[in-house]
């Protein structure tokens, strides 16, 4: 299985900062036949069911603010918020959806100061 | 416009199948490529993926449940299905079903469902 180490827990910013959220995983993502990183980046509201907001690392999802930028490939990959808003309270997660078993990372608690 | 929704029992014993279903709209489960997942997360815990069901009938499952999963659909209704046997409180969580399509972009709103005795 892929195991997908992601950091940190939590953080707390106040409204216009940035933030990164990183996530490892133990294999690469990325596919030889079509050069794309199969790591998706999901927001979840409390109260909500997760959102897509990356796909492939680094491809927003139609309807997603430019401020949410994916990057990074092969194992290491970083999900960015700039000028944090306080809509952006969230959970954070990644998935590998390279090979099964798919696996998230245990997540990310974004705080609004 | 996409959306889907998971029903369930809302609770049940430990030993008892728990059977969900997730009707949807705006896909088809015969169209190629389209598949459809079933994710799990405990109150206040993480995300984990159950199974997958595509739409040529192939299905993938997550060895941490062994054979306990089923998965399965009906393309004419627009419904796919989990069963999980032989549940207990480890298995307590709110479910979401999401259509999968390289990755999971659209999810329903989730059941929650309680094992207790």
């Amino acid at each position: 299985d892929i195991v997908m180490t992601q950091s940190p827990f939590s953080l707390a910013v106040s409204e216009g900062e940035m933030v990164t959220i990183n996530c490892k995983s133990s294999q690469s993502l990325l596919s030889s036949g079509n050069q794309k990183n199969y790591l998706a980046w999901y927001q979840q509201k409390p109260g909500q069911s997760p959102k897509l907001l990356i796909y492939y690392a680094s491809t927003r999802q139609s309807g997603v603010p430019d401020r949410f930028i994916g990057s990074g490939s092969g194992t290491d990959f970083t999900l960015t918020i700039s000028d944090v808003q306080a809509e952006d309270l969230a959970d954070y997660y990644c998935l590998q959806h390279y090979s099964s078993p798919l696996t998230f990372g245990s997540g990310t608690k974004l705080e609004i100061k | 416009q996409v959306t889907l929704k998971e029903s369930g029992p809302g609770i049940l014993q430990p030993s008892q199948t728990l059977s969900l279903t997730c009707t949807f709209s705006g896909f088809s489960l015969s169209t190629y490529g389209m598949g459809v997942g079933w994710i799990r997360q405990p109150s206040g815990k993480g995300l984990e993926w159950l199974a997958n069901i595509w739409w040529d009938d192939d299905k993938y499952y997550n060895p941490s449940l062994k054979n306990r999963l089923t998965i399965s659909k009906d393309t004419s209704n627009n419904q796919a299905f989990l069963k999980i046997t032989n549940v207990d409180t480890a298995d307590t969580a709110t479910y979401y079903c999401a259509l999968y399509n390289n990755y999971f972009d659209y999810w329903g709103q989730g059941v929650m469902v309680t094992v207790s005795s």
